[in-house]
C-alpha cells in the first residue's frame, strides 16, 4: 500500500528554522513529483511546492509566500523528500502535508497524501 | 496566480437532497480542475480528477463538471457520511491553488 510519512513539526520561534521530512513506501518513489501543501489551522489548503523527479530535471519550484526561505529536496537513496525552512513568520503556522499523484505522467491530482506535521510559529 | 473562488462557504441540507458547489477560476484552465473531500482531522481525499472524472471508489452519487473558468461538484442524495468541507484545486499551472473550501452540514 502506497504511504507517506511526515516527521518533523515542532514549536519554533520566529526567524528560526526547521526541518520536514517525508518518507514514503509502496510505490517507485523516484519516478514521482514531490509536493508540499500546508494548511492553517481552520484555514483551507496552500500550495508551498514541489520537486520534480530527478529523470525530469530534479528542480525545484515554490509559492510566492515561501520562496527564497524554504527549500525542497530529495533523495530517492532513502525515498525522503525534505522542507528545509528559514526564516520562519507567525503566519507559517501550519499542518504540512506531504502530497504526490501517482498516476502515470507528471500531474497534480493529489490523490495520496500523508497525515500531516504541525509546525507552529510563535514566541 | 489563478485565484480559485468557491460559493457557497457553507451549507445546511437534508439526507437525500441534492447539493452543487461552484468554483470560479480567475482565467481559463480548460478543465484543469481537481476537487477534494476533508473530514476534521483527516488529510484530504480526492474525489475528482480533471473536471469530471470520478476516483476509485468514489460513489457515483458525486459528479463533477465545467470547463474554463467555472466548475460544479454535484452531490445528489446527500448522504450523512458526506458532512466535510470540500475543496477545488487548479492543475493548469503552478502555482497550484485551492479554492477556500465549502463546509456542508447535514441538517
Amino acid at each position: 500500500e502506497a504511504q507517506l510519512v511526515e516527521s518533523g513539526g515542532a514549536l519554533v520561534k520566529p526567524g528560526g528554522s526547521l526541518r520536514l521530512s517525508c518518507t514514503a513506501s509502496g510505490f517507485t518513489f523516484s519516478s514521482e513529483w514531490m509536493n508540499w501543501v500546508r494548511q492553517t489551522p481552520g484555514k483551507g489548503l496552500e500550495w508551498v511546492g514541489r520537486i520534480w523527479s530527478i529523470n525530469d530535471g530534479g528542480t525545484a519550484e515554490y509559492g510566492a509566500p515561501v520562496n527564497g526561505r524554504f527549500t525542497i529536496s530529495r533523495d530517492d537513496s532513502e525515498n525522503t523528500v525534505t522542507l528545509d525552512m528559514n526564516s520562519l513568520k507567525i503566519e507559517d503556522t501550519a499542518i504540512y502535508y506531504c502530497v504526490t499523484d501517482l498516476k502515470i505522467g507528471a500531474g497534480s491530482d493529489f490523490d495520496l497524501w500523508g497525515r500531516g506535521t504541525l509546525v507552529t510559529v510563535s514566541s | 496566480d489563478i485565484q480559485m473562488t468557491q460559493s457557497p462557504s457553507s451549507l445546511s441540507a437534508s439526507v437525500g437532497d441534492r447539493v452543487t458547489i461552484t468554483c470560479r477560476s480567475s482565467q481559463n484552465i480548460n478543465r484543469n480542475v481537481n476537487w477534494y473531500q476533508q473530514r476534521p482531522g483527516k488529510a484530504p481525499k480526492i474525489l475528482i480528477n480533471t473536471a469530471s472524472d470520478l476516483e476509485p471508489g468514489v460513489p457515483s452519487r458525486i459528479s463533477g463538471s465545467g470547463s474554463g473558468t467555472e466548475f460544479t461538484l454535484t452531490i445528489t442524495s446527500l448522504q450523512p457520511e458526506d458532512s466535510a468541507t470540500y475543496y477545488c484545486q487548479q492543475s493548469y499551472i503552478v502555482p497550484l491553488t485551492f479554492g477556500g473550501g465549502t463546509k456542508v452540514e447535514i441538517k
